[in-house]
């Protein structure tokens, strides 16, 4: 019983540099989420995709791209990473976007030096 | 920006008393969820409320929800030292993702 995977759980990049950040849940749920996690500011929903084959931005989506590759899989892209895209990035899955509980992954520790 | 804003922030305890945690929020919703979330991990679902119940038990934990108020809080009974964590409420409307709040930090001293 995985739930939601992410990799990698450390990443260290230098400004400029892009990486892409991988999520795959074995849940068969239909709903995926990307959320950033700042000290004090709670987490903040990047993209999400309601269902397999659509993408919708969230509350802080410049600088970050994202694809549903199947049903599974939701990856987040950083094309040219900047220091203020240093942070602990979460992805999430639920049944549904509404009225369903969401399941985390254990995220991954962004540094952009 | 959140929607739902926790009080108090932090909240320190001793093991066996209870911890009550607040959330109020801006609009309107379809449900309320809270989320536990240890130092270093992922986030962990308790407990959701509809926008059409008042009140829901799991276990130990306690949820009211007001819509009226606009807010919801979160009892936690007989608490442990392994209920040390952050306790985030997310607020969910009827067509979007859940938007969370900046969290409560228990710390519950054996």
């Amino acid at each position: 019983n995985a739930g939601v995977t992410q990799t990698p759980k450390f990443q260290v990049l230098k400004t400029g540099q892009s990486m892409t950040l991988q999520c795959a849940q074995d849940m068969n749920h239909n709903s995926m989420y990307w959320y950033r996690q700042d000290p004090g500011m709670g987490l903040r929903l990047i993209y999400y995709s309601a269902s397999e084959g659509t993408t919708d931005k969230g509350e802080v989506p410049n600088g970050y791209n994202v694809s549903r590759l199947n049903k599974r899989e939701f990856s987040l892209r950083l094309e040219s990473a900047a220091p203020s895209q240093t942070s602990v990035y979460f992805c999430a899955s639920s049944v549904e976007v509404t009225n369903y509980g969401y399941t985390f992954g254990s995220g991954t520790r962004l540094t952009v030096v | 920006s959140q929607q739902g804003e926790e009080d108090p922030q932090a909240l320190s305890i001793q093991e066996g008393e209870n911890a009550t945690m607040n959330c109020s929020y801006k609009t309107s919703i379809n449900n309320l969820q809270w989320y536990r979330q240890n130092s270093g991990r992922g986030l962990v679902h308790l407990i959701l409320i509809r926008s059409n119940e008042r009140e829901k038990h799991s276990g130990r934990l306690r949820v009211t929800l007001d819509t009226s108020k606009k807010s919801s809080s979160l009892l936690i009974t007989a608490s442990r030292a392994a209920d040390t964590a952050s306790y985030f409420c997310a607020t969910g409307g009827a067509t979007n993702k859940l938007i969370f709040g900046t969290g409560t930090l228990l710390a519950v001293q054996p």
